[in-house]
């Protein structure tokens, strides 16, 4: 076990419609990361927080925004959804702003878009 | 692109056989981790090393660092059954955004 919980596992939803994925961090982590992970595009890096402020922003569409709330866990906002959003969302923790330390992965939330 | 690419995209062998992966990248890097994925499961972290460090070793693990050559490989000694996973190499860059780009990943089947 991680010690990161992302909710919920899984989600199915319509074309258009909007969704918010969960992730609490494992105890005294301050960065969350979150990733896209599909079958052509591999693992995306979306965008990283540390602290409540975000730190470093990847492949994210402006359709998604996330935030991380003062007792650090974060959400992922899905907007506008279409077929292709369908993917395996990770959330990641760790305890710096840097990557000299390992990230520590949930078990990620399963979206399918219809 | 800083991606790294994993290579081969799948290896199949027998259990109690060693396996290696590679993975090459193309910018300057502070670190190199490898990761494992069971299917449809979240990653976990292997080996970090840093760009100064040449080899390291975890249990039946073995890494090993070639910045001259923006290379990496991963040694796994006397595979197992729950060996089989897929394995990510991630990178972060030096300079420019940073963020830990992860390869496509090697798909490593263990048969028994």
């Amino acid at each position: 076990d991680s010690g990161v919980t992302q909710t919920p596992k899984h989600l199915i939803t319509a074309t258009g419609q909007r969704v918010t994925l969960r992730c609490s961090p494992r105890s005294g982590d301050l960065s969350v990361y979150w990733y896209q992970q599909s079958l052509d595009q591999g693992l995306q890096f979306l965008i990283q927080y540390y602290n409540g402020e975000e730190r470093a922003k990847g492949n994210i569409l402006e359709r998604f925004s996330a935030q991380q709330f003062p007792d650090l866990h974060s959400e992922l906002n899905l907007s506008s959804l279409e077929l292709g959003d369908s993917a395996l969302y990770f959330c990641a923790s760790s305890a710096r702003s840097s990557y000299n330390s390992p990230l520590h992965f949930g078990n990620g939330t399963r979206l399918t878009v219809t | 692109s800083q991606q790294g690419e994993e290579d081969p995209q799948a290896l199949s062998i027998q259990e109690g056989e060693n396996a290696t992966m590679n993975c090459s990248y193309k910018t300057s890097i502070n670190n190199l981790q490898w990761y494992r994925q069971n299917s449809g499961r979240g990653l976990v972290h292997l080996i970090l090393i840093r760009s100064n460090e040449r080899e390291k070793h975890s249990g039946r693990l073995r890494v090993t660092l070639d910045t001259s050559k923006k290379s990496s490989s991963l040694l796994i000694t006397a595979s197992r059954a729950a060996d089989t996973a897929s394995y990510f190499c991630a990178t972060d860059a030096i300079q420019g955004a940073q963020k830990l780009v992860f390869g496509q990943g090697t798909r490593l089947t263990i048969n028994p």
